[in-house]
């Protein structure tokens, strides 16, 4: 079994200013890891995702998320945010060896609000 | 990018009609769907999966016979509410499975699909 922990419902931060989302993980095998954004009323879109390799993973809209084995992390970072980064985000994980269902198990969100 | 397309995105019905709602892959075939429901300032919580041709599979706790899923083709996949009840009201997202190569995949999500059952 696998599960997410989000750290923190709302952030709040000053246009201009990092963001750093927090998500923990919980896995019997290195999972594959995800970050979502939703905006109001819409599905989800990929942000980014690890599967293998680099442990550094860049994504769109200038975020990126480090996979920290040790740490069970997956923190989502933006050097610098945007009005329009206002929205939820969720991180997800998938177990690898799940070749049948291969669905996502979703941490509970996180409501990033910018202040101008 | 791929592209997933619910309809209807939103829909208001009285309790205890049944409603439709149609998860379609516009530009490629998909050989799963999944189906998740998203209360308000909640996470999305897996309802099932759905798999072209074959029935679906449920999660501990989804009523298969008040959500009927039926996966007709490798690019549609609806979702049946039956004898909606307000406590059914809830934000229907579903996505889709695409192999990407060297046994990768990615799901892509449609933009969901918003019951309100009064």
């Amino acid at each position: 079994a696998q599960s997410v922990t989000q750290l923190g419902s709302h952030v709040s931060v000053s246009e201009g200013a990092l963001v750093l989302l927090r998500c923990n993980y919980s896995s019997s095998v290195p999972p594959y890891l995800f970050w979502y954004v939703q905006y109001p009323n819409q599905g989800l879109q990929l942000l980014l995702k690890y599967t293998t390799g680099a442990t550094l993973v860049k994504g769109i809209n200038g975020f990126e998320a480090e996979f920290k084995k040790s740490e069970t992390s997956f923190h989502l970072t933006k050097p610098s945010a945007h009005m329009s980064d206002a929205a939820e985000y969720f991180c997800a994980v998938r177990n690898p060896l799940d070749m049948g269902r291969r669905a996502l198990t979703f941490g509970s969100g996180t409501r990033l609000q910018v202040q101008p | 990018g791929a592209v997933v397309s619910q309809h209807p995105s939103w829909v208001i019905c009285k309790s205890g009609t049944s409603v439709k709602i149609e998860c379609r892959s516009l530009d490629f075939q998909a050989t799963t769907m999944f189906w998740y429901r998203q209360f308000p300032k909640q996470s999305l919580m897996l309802m099932a999966t759905s798999n072209e041709g074959s029935k679906a599979t449920y999660e501990q706790g989804v009523e298969k016979d008040k959500f009927l899923i039926n996966h007709a083709s490798l690019t549609l996949s609806t979702l049946t509410v039956t004898s909606a009840h307000p406590e059914d009201s809830s934000f229907y997202i579903c996505s889709a499975r695409v192999k990407t190569g060297q046994g990768q995949d990615t799901q892509y999500f449609g933009p969901g699909t918003r019951l309100t059952v009064l």
